[in-house]
């Protein structure tokens, strides 16, 4: 049974172009979250989803960023122009259940890094 | 804002000592989760304690909450090499959606 699947695991951009970090949750789960972890930091949230619905947006910031996680195929992170600033370790965890939030499995992460 | 510190930020022990890691929060919590991060990796679950739960037991983990204090403690006998990771904390809020609060961590370094 294999575990959250996060690519890529590195991915070196530009200034300016986009990144896009894919996540696929376990056999199973229906909800993703999404953090931000700054170099020798906790993670920060960022967003709550379940298929086809955004249910908690508030640590997204308010430009440049969207995620989504469709009915067939994995959840995606977008970065739009992306800036020094965005570099960082982003995890994707999935959960199976909602109302009770319980154990979160994580990704290995993706660590996109910003020219 | 982070909901969980945890203190201490940094620690360094011999191996067969044991590691206690404290943890504060803000708000009313659901319950409060634990997690190990080796470096480079991705974080693993340890252990959930609910908020009507004042102890809880795994293995060589002993996690305590005090509701009333607003804290938490993670203590690990008897460490090993294995153990050097970083722990953190993290809370579920009663209200609002439920997703995972982060603290800052506390980095564990197990001399042998």
């Amino acid at each position: 049974n294999a575990g959250v699947m996060q690519n890529p695991r590195h991915l070196v951009r530009r200034r300016g172009q986009e990144a896009r970090l894919r996540c696929s949750p376990m056999k199973g789960h229906s909800h993703v979250y999404w953090y931000r972890q700054l170099p020798e930091e906790g993670l920060k949230f960022m967003v709550y989803l379940q298929k086809e619905n955004i249910i908690d947006e508030s640590g997204m910031p308010k430009e440049r960023f969207s995620a989504e996680f469709p009915k067939e195929g994995p959840s995606i992170l977008r970065i739009q122009q992306v800036v020094r600033g965005d570099s960082a370790a982003y995890f994707c965890a999935s959960s199976p259940v909602t109302g009770d939030a319980g154990e979160l499995f994580f990704g290995e992460g993706s660590r996109l890094t910003v020219l | 804002s982070q909901q969980g510190e945890e203190d201490p930020q940094a620690l360094s022990i011999q191996e067969g000592e044991n590691a206690t890691m404290n943890c504060s929060y803000k708000t009313s919590i659901n319950n409060l989760q634990w997690y190990r991060q080796n470096s480079g990796r991705g974080l693993v679950h340890l252990i959930l304690i609910r908020s009507n739960e004042r102890e809880k037991h795994s293995g060589r983990l002993r996690v305590t909450l005090d509701t009333s204090k607003k804290s938490s403690s993670l203590l690990i006998t008897a460490s090993r090499a294995a153990d050097t990771a970083s722990y953190f904390c993290a809370t579920v809020p009663i209200q609002g959606a439920q997703k995972l609060v982060f603290g800052q961590g506390t980095r564990l370094t197990i001399n042998p």
